[in-house]
């Protein structure tokens, strides 16, 4: 079965730091795809980002940054100056092909908030 | 462009009442179509998915039924709803071609 652990429930950061959400993933897919979404306030869910197994490139994408070990089966996410809008819940998912489509398993979400 | 609409946005239900949250895509044809819920504090959980009219696969048993009438429209619906239905429910569509997923706007339940 497909798990997604993100241990870190609830972080507190000033503006203007950085800060590494984790994401750790269980899967026994070979091929598979990593996501990260934002969950503002409002509730929407907001796509960040999508990975792909075969693909161990870090992305940076802004403030936003992205790093994929396989090794260690980790999806981490930085945020570099993070910004007051930057607070939100973030979950780290994993999909896998089942009966004909994706389905997602997501993690717990890590709360983030960021503080003058 | 594919969009993903669902409805109502809030629902405030009495114990025992029945409930029919409605979830709509435009701009594709015979999309696979989930329905997920999140309870407050807690993360995202598959209730149901379904790849076509018809077809429903459920996740965990439970006191909801899906049902998908039409292509693009997939209904969660339940007869008599518990106050542990409460949650926030989102339905998911898989864009195969961006080989993402992408949810409606969601909708906030509270069973009172």
């Amino acid at each position: 079965a497909q798990k997604v652990t993100q241990a870190q429930t609830e972080i507190s950061v000033v503006e203007k730091e950085d800060v590494t959400l984790d994401c750790v993933y269980e899967t026994r897919d070979t091929t598979y795809y990593l996501f990260w979404y934002k969950q503002p306030p409002s509730g929407e869910l907001v796509f960040l980002i999508r990975r792909n197994s075969f693909d161990e490139q870090n992305e940076i994408s802004g403030r936003y940054s992205w790093n994929f070990q396989k090794s260690t089966s980790s999806f981490n996410f930085t945020i570099t100056a993070s910004q007051v809008v930057d607070s939100a819940v973030y979950f780290c998912a994993l999909s896998e092909y089942k009966g004909g489509g994706n389905k997602l398993t997501f993690g717990t979400g890590t709360q983030l908030k960021v503080e003058l | 462009s594919q969009t993903i609409h669902q409805w109502p946005a809030t629902l405030v239900q009495p114990v025992g009442s029945p409930l029919s949250l409605e979830c709509t895509v435009e701009g594709t044809s015979n999309p696979n179509l989930y329905w997920y819920r999140q309870a407050a504090g807690r993360g995202l959980q598959l209730l149901f998915y379904s790849v076509g009219i018809g077809q429903i696969s459920s996740e965990v048993p439970q006191n909801l039924s899906a049902s998908r009438p039409q292509d693009r429209q997939f209904i969660l619906s339940s007869k008599k709803l518990l106050l542990s239905d409460s949650g926030f429910y989102l339905c998911a569509w898989p864009d195969r071609a961006r080989n993402t997923i992408y949810f409606g706007e969601g909708s906030w339940l509270t069973v009172v």
